[in-house]
């Protein structure tokens, strides 16, 4: 695709409830991040893959987060026992590689609601 | 824990108003420093990638600039147009694979 897409862009969940959301990178790009924005907040790194490996796990917030990418493209970030304060904006960005001028490239985002 | 700051936190501006806004970062930890423009309801998009003290960029209006000895970046905007809202963040790399975003200047340009 032209760029990075992520799925769905909006979700309610009732506190308690898993939730998956999904994340394309631009076809080619190697690494991928994943971050989150909660209200009134800055970008949170959460975790980053260079390939389907993940060398740095150290932003995810709880065990309750996981975060998997197979074949060197698509990653799923899963919330197991969603809470309230898992509210905000999951964004994700691929760049080509790793580097001081890698840029990253944004997806929309999906917006998660818990009730 | 790094820390990478941004002020101000918001702004509003009149059109044609020209207008800056700074982004500190420790010193010691630079790699390479990034700006990035977030538009309401848009993805985050990059803007400049500055890796040297002394940097300059530009692109049509805006341009940056980049000083690593005593850590900070200024955006500037000239003649500020409505389309110019948005956030402005900045991301500082401490190495080839790590990011820190700073929180955002909120830019609000009143026609």
């Amino acid at each position: 695709g032209a760029g990075v897409s992520q799925s769905p862009s909006n979700k309610v969940t009732e506190k308690g409830k898993d939730v998956e959301l999904r994340c394309d990178p631009i076809s080619g790009h190697t690494a991928l991040y994943w971050y989150r924005q909660s209200l009134g907040q800055g970008l949170e790194f959460l975790i980053y893959f260079q390939g389907n490996s993940a060398p740095d796990k150290s932003g995810l917030p709880s065990d309750r987060f996981s975060a998997e990418r197979t074949g060197g493209s698509v990653s799923t970030l899963t919330i197991q026992r969603t809470q309230q304060e898992d509210s905000a904006v999951y964004l994700c960005a691929s760049s080509l590689t790793v580097g001081k001028r890698e840029t990253q490239y944004f997806g929309p985002g999906t917006r998660l609601l818990v009730l | 824990i790094l820390n990478v700051e941004q002020s101000p936190q918001s702004l509003h501006v009149q059109e044609g108003d020209s207008t800056n806004f700074t982004c500190s970062f420790p010193s010691s930890n630079f790699y390479a420093l990034h700006w990035y423009r977030w538009e309401t309801a848009k993805s985050p998009e990059a803007l400049f990638v500055m890796t040297l003290n002394g940097d300059e960029k530009k692109k049509g209006r805006i341009s940056a600039t980049l000083n690593t000895k005593e850590g900070y970046s200024y955006l500037y905007i000239k003649g500020s147009q409505p389309e110019d809202s948005a956030t402005y963040l900045c991301a500082l790399k401490t190495s080839y694979d790590k990011v820190i975003f700073g929180p955002g200047t909120s830019l609000s340009v009143i026609p």
